[in-house]
């Protein structure tokens, strides 16, 4: 079974700043890598994923992130958030081939904007 | 756009009461999952669905909970006899098939509350 860590359990940063949430993963297979956003009384949104290709996938709301194999990380920046990016940040990651498809999940990362 | 919906939103039960949490997937989805997240902790699998059966389930999913596809676009999760610690929010997920199957899209969720 996966291990998925987000070390960050909150992260505060000022309006306009950059931010990086981590996320590593402790699979020694191949996996797909996932972010997920939910804000507050919602359910979870894709923000953005890698399946294969490129390691720097482009996600929605100007979020990015990188797919790092030899540390096993897939850490998500945005170059300047936002007040409306306050939210709680999840990575999941799902084995590949897998059996049932399910996936693992961080802890989360808790976003706060402040303005 | 499709999305995954889920009924109701919020439902108390009295311990030990049977529930039963209904989705329904993306229209042209495969594969139906559910999910839960305990408050405050991060989201955990319990059971996939694929072709008229549980493809996996993991540990949490025991012999009180059960799923079932009742007609082309139900998904429902029911737990038999309510524990304390069954309180949670339930999430719901769809995927399709080939790698996308690996792309899940979440419900708004169902928040369980067992008094």
């Amino acid at each position: 079974a996966q291990s998925v860590t987000q070390l960050d359990s909150q992260v505060p940063v000022f309006e306009e700043a950059p931010v990086e949430l981590r996320c590593n993963y402790s699979s020694s297979v191949s996996v797909y890598l996932f972010w997920y956003v939910q804000y507050p009384n919602q359910g979870l949104q894709l923000l953005l994923k890698y399946l294969s290709g490129s390691t720097l996938v482009k996600g929605i709301n100007g979020f990015e992130a990188e797919f790092n194999k030899s540390q096993t990380s897939f850490h998500l920046r945005k170059p300047s958030v936002h007040i409306s990016d306050t939210a709680e940040y999840f990575c999941a990651v799902s084995e590949v081939p897998g059996t049932g498809n399910q996936f693992y999940f961080g802890t989360g990362t808790s976003l706060t904007v402040i303005p | 756009e499709p999305e995954v919906t889920q009924t109701p939103s919020h439902q108390v039960t009295q311990m030990g009461q049977e529930v039963i949490l209904r989705c329904v997937p993306i229209s042209n989805h495969l594969y139906f999952y559910w999910y839960r997240q305990i408050l405050g902790q991060k989201v955990e699998f319990l059971v996939s669905f694929y072709n008229n059966e549980i493809s996996e389930k993991s540990e949490i999913f025991d012999d009180q909970f059960s799923v079932e596809r009742p007609d082309g676009s139900n998904f429902t999760l029911k737990i038999r006899s309510t524990k304390l610690e069954d309180s949670a929010m339930y999430f719901c997920a769809s995927s399709g098939t080939g790698t996308a199957a690996y792309e899940q899209y979440f419900g708004p969720g169902t928040r369980l509350t067992v008094t």
